[in-house]
């Protein structure tokens, strides 16, 4: 059965950084592209990073340019997102979800989610 | 970027009556492969988001025929025929043919 899980949420400072991890299982993981996806308290779904399958291409919101990373590992079916420069407003439970493209958008599978709370 | 803008925000529907949720782009959603990615996704109450409908009217497998999506163009939605318990939730739209992919605001469906 596909899965994803995510992992490495946590409490952390303004102006610190934390890795996200999301480990897939199920499916042949170098066949896909994959996003994270946010969601702030009180708020909806906000787009935050897309990479290629292959992970030679990848788009980031312009919220998060310049701050955030998200990269791949195909040999251990793991993706990742490196957050640096938090701020409050990056609290939001991150999902990684998965698709077919980075051109053009069908996100069939999400994970559960993982927790990020950026607090003094 | 795409505005994505659903109304209504919030719904109480009595069950076995129907509901509808509508989603209008601020563009055109027809891809360059002639597909229009626009999407429909459920989360219910402390779960993460389930995709309904893929390219405006494709049914999820496994998801009740009671779910349709329909339009075209910058107009859609979303109709559950007759809603059930199960169905609380927020159910997002979602654009998938301009980058950056973009979502409505949510609507929230509950029982009266």
């Amino acid at each position: 059965q596909a899965q994803l899980m995510e992992s490495g949420g946590g409490v952390v400072q303004p102006g610190g950084s934390l890795r996200l991890s999301c480990a897939a299982s199920g499916f042949t993981f170098s066949h896909h592209a994959f996003h994270w996806v946010r969601r702030a308290p009180g708020k909806g779904l906000e787009w935050v990073a897309v990479i290629s399958h292959d992970g030679r291409g990848d788009f980031r919101a312009a919220s998060v340019r310049g701050r955030f990373s998200i990269s791949r590992d195909n040999s251990k079916n793991e993706l990742y997102l490196q957050m640096s420069s938090l701020r409050t407003d990056d609290s939001a439970i991150y999902y990684c979800a998965r698709d077919f493209s980075i051109f053009y958008y069908n996100i069939d599978l999400w994970g559960r989610g993982t927790t990020v709370t950026v607090s003094s | 970027d795409v505005v994505m803008t659903q109304s209504p925000l919030s719904l109480a529907v009595t069950l076995g009556q129907a509901a509808s949720i509508s989603c209008t782009s601020s563009r055109g959603l027809v891809y360059e492969d002639g597909h229009t990615y626009l999407h429909w996704f459920q989360q219910r109450p402390g779960q993460s988001p389930r995709r309904l409908i893929y390219k405006v009217s494709d049914r999820d497998s496994g998801v009740p025929d009671r779910f349709n999506g329909s339009g075209s163009g910058t107009d859609f939605t979303l109709t559950i025929s007759r809603v059930e318990a199960e169905d609380v939730g927020i159910y997002y739209c979602m654009q998938g043919s301009h980058l950056p992919p973009t979502f409505g605001q949510g609507t929230k469906v509950e029982i009266k």
